[in-house]
């Protein structure tokens, strides 16, 4: 079946603009999670939602990041006024219930490029 | 979640079992320990996970020491497909669906 997607593939952006990175996950996942992966390092932990709703949002750096699902599949990362050292891949992923036993299916990611 | 350490790479000879290291020497009772991979420019793909019993699925076995301090992963017949990244990650259990918290991982190179 059909895995996590993420759109755009890759983002090159200029610093101060704004971007949204979307996510897909697997139907019927009700967990989704949002992480960001800079060169050499593993993936870090930005926020996580249970349904609609931000169950763990301790991950995101500052206030400029913000993410959204509101119907419970979606999900948007928005990102304001982009910085340089915001250049990374953004990784979205996916869970099928509230079991914290569950793998995490991870899409291929967003590669952002803030020039 | 306790802290993983991990060799920061490792080689093996294609056909040979890779054995991955791992300590979590402050691993408490109710965590386990999982085992993700990241190929090359793609997402981390679940290995296997275990408490305290070895665990052994279609990819790989999971051997955890019996104090829980130290794990190894083993792929058995390492191909040049399993060149990845692969992180050891120990995680509380909540009830519910956490997040995973990453190392630096162990950069495994498969050569002929």
């Amino acid at each position: 079946g059909a895995g996590v997607s993420q759109t755009p593939s890759n983002k090159v952006t200029e610093k101060g603009k704004y971007v949204e990175l979307r996510c897909d996950p697997i139907s019927g996942h009700t967990a989704l999670y949002w992480y960001r992966q800079s060169l050499g390092q593993g993936p870090e932990f930005l926020i996580y939602f249970q349904g609609t709703g931000a169950a763990d949002d301790s991950g995101l750096p500052n206030d400029r990041f913000f993410a959204v699902r509101p119907e419970g599949s979606v999900s948007t990362l928005k990102i304001q006024r982009t910085e340089r050292g915001d250049s990374a891949v953004y990784l979205c992923a996916s869970s099928p219930d509230r079991n914290t036993y569950n793998e995490q299916f991870f899409g291929p990611g967003t590669r952002l490029t803030v020039l | 979640d306790a802290k993983t350490t991990q060799p920061p790479s490792m080689d093996c000879a294609e056909g040979r079992a890779a054995n991955l290291p791992c300590n979590h020497s402050t691993i408490s009772g109710n965590e386990y320990v999982y085992w993700y991979r990241q190929i090359h420019s793609q997402g981390p793909q679940y290995i296997i996970h275990g408490l305290k019993n070895n665990e052994t699925n279609e990819m790989a076995s999971l051997i955890i020491t019996e104090d829980r301090k130290s794990s190894t992963l083993i792929l058995p017949h390492a191909t040049l497909r399993d060149t990845a990244v692969y992180y050891c990650i120990v995680r509380g259990y909540t009830g519910t669906a956490s997040k995973l918290t990453f190392g630096t991982g162990t950069r495994l190179q498969v050569t002929l």
